[in-house]
């Protein structure tokens, strides 16, 4: 099975900073890798897929890159709506593995 | 456009059984390019994907290891919905259960794109 990890589990920061998240899989998963975005009480919403690919409507300072098993989410200019926990997810295999997850919360 | 509305108990015995249904809007189940996906999160497992159905001219399932005997997610291309049985539940399996579409199609992105909701199951005499 594949393992999905990040780093790190939570980070404290500011408006207007630039804030980057790690994914490692386990194994290679070449660049079957999202990215999803999950405020309190909702469902996950999809960022990034294909792990650089944006999705429609998600605002531009949201990037990914990386293939093989090394990923990051960068955000250039975090704004207040996006104080949340991110996950990354491989869809690789069949099991569909979510890493557990980054929070990112106000410093 | 495409949405996903659950609907279900929020409180099963343990022993019994967990059935959510999926009503789906702005999209077909029986979709040759979809494939229709329950995911479930708890405190302790995290975002955990649980089973998908999709039609290829016929249909198909695919369930995590750690549920598959216990399992059945079904299509109702009546209703356009899609559904979840859990058996013999225990407390290990509350948790909040969400629906989700993956679209392989031209247009698609091969992720979970649309999600419904999310229902809070609590397991529980």
């Amino acid at each position: 099975d594949i393992q999905m990890t990040q780093s790190p589990s939570s980070l404290s920061a500011s408006v207007g900073d630039r804030v980057t998240i790690t994914c490692r899989a386990s194994q290679s998963i070449t660049s079957y890798l999202n990215w999803y975005q999950q405020k309190p009480g909702k469902a996950p919403k999809l960022l990034i897929y294909a792990a650089s690919s944006l999705q429609s409507g998600v605002p531009s300072r949201f990037s990914g890159s990386g293939s093989g098993t090394d990923f990051t989410l960068t955000i250039s200019s975090l704004q207040p709506e996006d104080f949340a926990t991110y996950y990354c997810q491989e869809s690789y295999s069949i099991l569909f593995t979510f890493g557990p997850g980054t929070r990112v919360d106000i410093k | 456009q495409v949405q996903l509305q659950q609907s279900g108990p929020g409180l099963v015995k343990p022993s019994q059984t967990l059935s959510l249904t999926c009503d789906i809007s702005g999209d077909s189940v029986s979709s040759n390019s979809a494939t229709w996906n329950w995911i479930r999160q708890s405190p302790s497992r995290g975002l955990e994907w649980l089973g998908r159905t999709y039609y290829r001219s016929k249909w198909f399932n695919d369930y995590a290891v750690s549920v598959k005997s216990r399992i059945t997610i079904n299509p109702d291309t009546s209703k356009n919905l899609v559904s979840l049985q859990l058996n013999s539940v225990t407390p290990e399996d509350t948790a909040v259960y969400f629906c989700a579409r993956v679209d392989l199609g031209p247009e698609g992105n091969g992720a979970f794109d649309i999600w419904g909701q999310g229902t809070m199951v609590t397991v529980s005499s």
